[in-house]
């Protein structure tokens, strides 16, 4: 089945360590992003992908970091400077058009913890 | 100038009831307005949407009305039936050329009783 496939789906981080979230998709889509969801202030643009080997920062990209070396693969770093990591993070994915908006589709999301 | 402002922030209404949550946006560029419906635990996923060359649309029980010299859009769903208890997110886009960067509002949470 196509679809966005993240992993883990529950991860805890302890202080000061570096964390990764994975996120597959096999839709052929060109562009991928990250989003964070936080209780009462929906979701936030961390990273988007327009195409392999690039990608630009959203509305709060500090303290993350990406990178896009395949077409199904934009896997997302929580680093140590990220003060207030603890979230659902959402990967998503679109076709990726040149013209108008394209539909954007989520995965089903990975909670993350600071312990 | 990115924002878009949701409410109510919950919502309960009767089964068979209309449901309505309402949504502003600041930025005139935003050409692309989605609703999508979140469950516990899982990624959001599209229920409907609109461009500001439309006043309104309709799929099933959904509708999007759009007022662009208002900068308003809401979302009617009818007959409101339990399962469509969620969260419903809008979200306003501008064209970046191959990506869509989504903003959202801030979600209404809709309970659906008996």
């Amino acid at each position: 089945d196509g679809g966005i496939t993240q992993s883990p789906k529950y991860l805890f981080r302890k202080e000061g360590q570096n964390v990764t979230l994975s996120c597959e998709q096999n839709l052929n889509h060109d562009a991928m992003y990250w989003y964070r969801q936080d209780p009462g202030q929906g979701l936030r643009l961390i990273y988007y992908s327009q195409i392999v080997n690039d990608f630009q920062k959203g509305d709060i990209a500090e303290g993350y970091s990406v990178s896009r070396e395949k077409k199904e693969s934009f896997p997302l770093t929580v680093t140590s400077a990220q003060k207030n990591p603890t979230a659902f993070y959402l990967c998503a994915s679109s076709r990726g058009l040149t013209a108008a908006a394209d539909t954007i589709y989520f995965g089903e999301g990975s909670w993350l913890t600071v312990v | 100038q990115q924002q878009v402002k949701q409410s109510p922030q919950s919502l309960i209404v009767q089964k068979g009831g209309i449901s309505i949550i309402n949504c502003a946006y600041e930025n005139t560029a935003f050409d692309y307005f989605p609703w999508y419906q979140q469950f516990p635990g899982k990624g959001p996923a599209l229920l409907i949407a609109i461009r500001p060359d439309v006043s309104e649309k309709k799929e099933g029980r959904f509708t999007i009305s759009f007022n662009k010299s208002a900068k308003q859009f809401s979302l009617h769903i009818m007959d409101s039936q339990p399962g469509d208890s969620a969260t419903y997110f809008c979200a306003a886009s501008v064209n970046t050329g191959t990506a869509s960067k989504l903003t959202f509002g801030t979600g209404t949470r809709l309970q659906v009783t008996l």
